[in-house]
């Protein structure tokens, strides 16, 4: 069984600060990395992919891979109360393998 | 542009009773997946339907079947059902042939919960 594993949490932030997620996976030959964002008693949603190493960035996101290392990070700048949520890490393998979800908690 | 349609949403079953969930995938995507959600184990990959034929499958015992149409619609059958069965069951579709390339749109979800 391929692990994606995430802590956790809760992550409580201020307003304003940098949010801050990781993941890391077990399964080297992995090739596809996502986060996803899940609402409490929604479905989840995709908020960024990223493919190779290095950084990715989309407005207040960033997406971090690092292949070596089997890690995977998001961090979220000028963080909103909007963004409490629990954030998912997903890794491509012979399936798509979720990480149990990061509970993020922005208090303003 | 509809997106993901699963039915019913909610529905309650005795231990041993069977049930099917069905799911509509977004027009154009062929690609439907399952997840069971629960609070302890989080989202886990139950199967991978394209163009009618099963691609992957988790490891679930044989209780746990699915299957796809020739218009993508997908469906998912648990039989002798357990208490351990109840759960939020996902599915998700995706535009992209290439299993775990691109983006899953996830429906609603159909809540099942075992008496």
């Amino acid at each position: 069984q391929k692990e994606v594993e995430q802590n956790s949490g809760p992550l409580s932030v201020p307003e304003g600060a940098i949010a801050s997620l990781n993941c890391t996976y077990s399964d080297r030959v992995s090739q596809s990395f996502f986060w996803y964002r899940q609402y409490s008693g929604k479905s989840p949603e995709l908020i960024m992919s990223i493919y190779s190493n290095g950084d990715k960035e989309d407005g207040r996101f960033t997406a971090q891979l690092n292949k070596a290392s089997q890690y995977v990070s998001l961090l979220i700048r000028d963080s909103q109360p909007s963004d409490s949520a629990t954030y998912l890490c997903a890794v491509s393998g012979y399936a798509l393998n979720f990480g149990k979800g990061t509970s993020l908690l922005v208090t303003p | 542009k509809a997106g993901v349609t699963q039915t019913p949403r909610y529905l309650i079953k005795t231990r041993g009773q069977q049930v099917t969930l069905s799911c509509s995938p977004i027009s154009g995507h062929r690609s439907v997946s399952w997840y069971q959600q629960t609070p302890g184990q989080g989202l886990q990959f139950l199967f991978e339907y394209f163009s009618e034929t099963q691609r992957n499958k988790g490891n679930f015992p044989g209780r746990f079947s699915g299957r796809q149409f020739s218009n993508s619609r997908s469906e998912m059958n648990v039989s002798t059902l357990e208490l351990g069965d109840s759960a939020l069951y996902l599915c998700a579709s995706s535009l992209e042939d290439t299993p775990w390339t691109g983006e899953l749109f996830f429906g609603e979800g159909s809540r099942l919960t075992v008496l």
